[in-house]
């Protein structure tokens, strides 16, 4: 089944770039997504189809998909975006979802 | 506006069955795939189960293959998830998902809050 690997942690100081990969084999040939979840909350998309932004997300949050690597960039890091980010595919080949387990981002 | 809430979580025995809802509203339900996605305490998500808009074609994650069988309700705006065999390791928060597209499977697009099912003697 396919596998996607995430850093557990970043930290980051306010006002600097937080950057979160998830790894997959050939992952560029795959549309990734990027959810962030806040402490008792639902989880909240931020970035579809590898680089897209749902309205409301702020322009900070950018993604790019390419190799076997897709990145999630948080640029200008506030103190809000500390929650745990988690990048997800649809694997067509097992019609399954595929979550990575998550990267705890900590604004220090 | 899109809104999703999950219903029937609570505190069953190993080897029981419990039965959630995801009362949906904000859109044509019929028109798009809902899944369920779970989260252990303390722990990463995990998917479980979808149902294309038609409910024609169903998927399951192998963990709960057998055991768990995903239906929808057009009449009545709602998705289900029968849980039976239930272990220990089902215990989480379900979450209800609604899929962005009407044409792929790709993301989700808005969630529900979730409802807690604890598996326990």
């Amino acid at each position: 089944s396919y596998v996607l690997t995430q850093p557990p942690s970043v930290s980051v100081a306010p006002g600097q770039t937080a950057r979160i990969t998830c790894g997959g084999k050939n992952i560029g040939t795959k549309s990734v997504h990027w959810y962030q979840q806040k402490p008792g909350q639902a989880p909240v998309v931020v970035v579809y189809d590898d680089t897209y932004r749902p309205s409301g997300i702020p322009e900070r949050f950018s993604g790019s998909d390419s190799g076997n690597t897709a990145t999630l960039t948080i640029s200008r890091v506030e103190a809000g975006d500390e929650a745990d980010y988690y990048c997800q595919v649809w694997d067509s080949g097992s019609d399954h979802y595929v979550f990575g387990i998550g990267t705890k981002v900590t604004v220090l | 506006e899109v809104h999703l809430l999950e219903s029937g979580g609570g505190l069953v025995q190993p080897g029981g069955s419990l039965r959630l809802s995801c009362a949906a509203s904000g859109f044509t339900f019929s028109s798009y795939a809902v899944s369920w996605v779970r989260q252990p305490p303390g722990k990463g998500l995990e998917w479980v189960s979808a149902i294309s808009g038609s409910g024609g074609t169903t998927y399951y994650a192998d963990s709960v293959k057998g055991r768990f069988t995903i239906s929808r309700d057009h009449s009545k705006n709602t998705a289900y998830l029968q849980m039976n065999s239930l272990r220990a390791e089902d215990t989480a928060v379900y979450y209800c998902a609604k899929v962005k597209s009407t044409l792929s499977m790709e993301v989700f697009d808005y969630w529900g809050q979730g409802t807690l099912v604890t598996v326990s003697s």
